[in-house]
């Protein structure tokens, strides 16, 4: 099956910029989403189809996609911004069509 | 805006099997399938399978294909897990979502809150 991989974890000050990295062979063929899960809850749509955001997610979310790497970018980050974050995409495959990556803790300094 | 809510907590033996609901609150499953994603204790995120409530169409992943069923019931707006054969590493919070279109290539905009399921002997 298709295999995501992201940084294990990313930190940050705050007002600063975090950058996600989710690398998969082609990838920029592909359509990624971004989800994040804070402490305890539910993941959330933050970013998909690559670029757009869904209502109600600030514009400091931001992705992007080419080659083997997709980027979820958070700029400013805040105290609230520390979570899990997961990229997805579907891939033809029979066994899993649609993927997860390997999840990236980000930590707000 | 629609809501899922989900079923509350199971304990259940191995071997045994556990069926989860999740009801669409305020809206219905029309031009959306429902897909369903575990977490186990401090793991990632791992996709199940879906199902489509007003065809009936389900597709799952392939580690779950003998032990998996997902059913919907159009009339309530309730979409089932079925996981049978429970296992100890089964153990794992369930959640429910909404796919944003029938489309298997699509996104999950709505989730539910999730659903506790422990195997314990």
């Amino acid at each position: 099956s298709y295999v995501l991989t992201q940084p294990p974890s990313v930190s940050v000050a705050p007002g600063q910029t975090a950058r996600i990295t989710c690398g998969g062979n082609s990838i920029g063929s592909k359509s990624v989403h971004w989800y994040q899960q804070r402490p305890g809850q539910a993941p959330v749509l933050v970013v998909y189809d690559n670029t757009d955001r869904p209502s109600g997610i600030p514009e400091r979310f931001s992705g992007s996609n080419s080659g083997n790497t997709a980027t979820l970018t958070i700029s400013r980050v805040e105290a609230g911004d520390e979570a899990d974050y997961y990229c997805q995409v579907w891939d033809p495959s029979r066994d899993l069509p649609r993927v997860f990556g390997t999840g990236t803790k980000v930590t707000v300094l | 805006q629609v809501q899922l809510v989900q079923s509350g907590a199971e304990v259940k033996k191995p071997g045994s099997s556990v069926k989860v609901s999740c009801q669409a609150s305020g809206g219905t499953f029309s031009r959306h399938a429902i897909s369903w994603v575990r977490q186990a204790p401090g793991q990632g995120l791992e996709w199940m399978g879906r199902i489509i409530p007003i065809f009936g169409q389900t597709k799952y992943a392939q580690k779950f294909q003998d032990r998996v069923t997902i059913t919907a019931d159009k009339v309530t707006s309730t979409a089932y897990l079925e996981l049978s054969s429970l296992r100890f590493e089964d153990t794992a919070m369930y959640y429910c979502a909404r796919d944003n279109t029938v489309d298997i290539d699509t996104y999950m905009d709505v989730w539910g809150k999730g659903t506790t399921v422990t195997v314990s002997s």
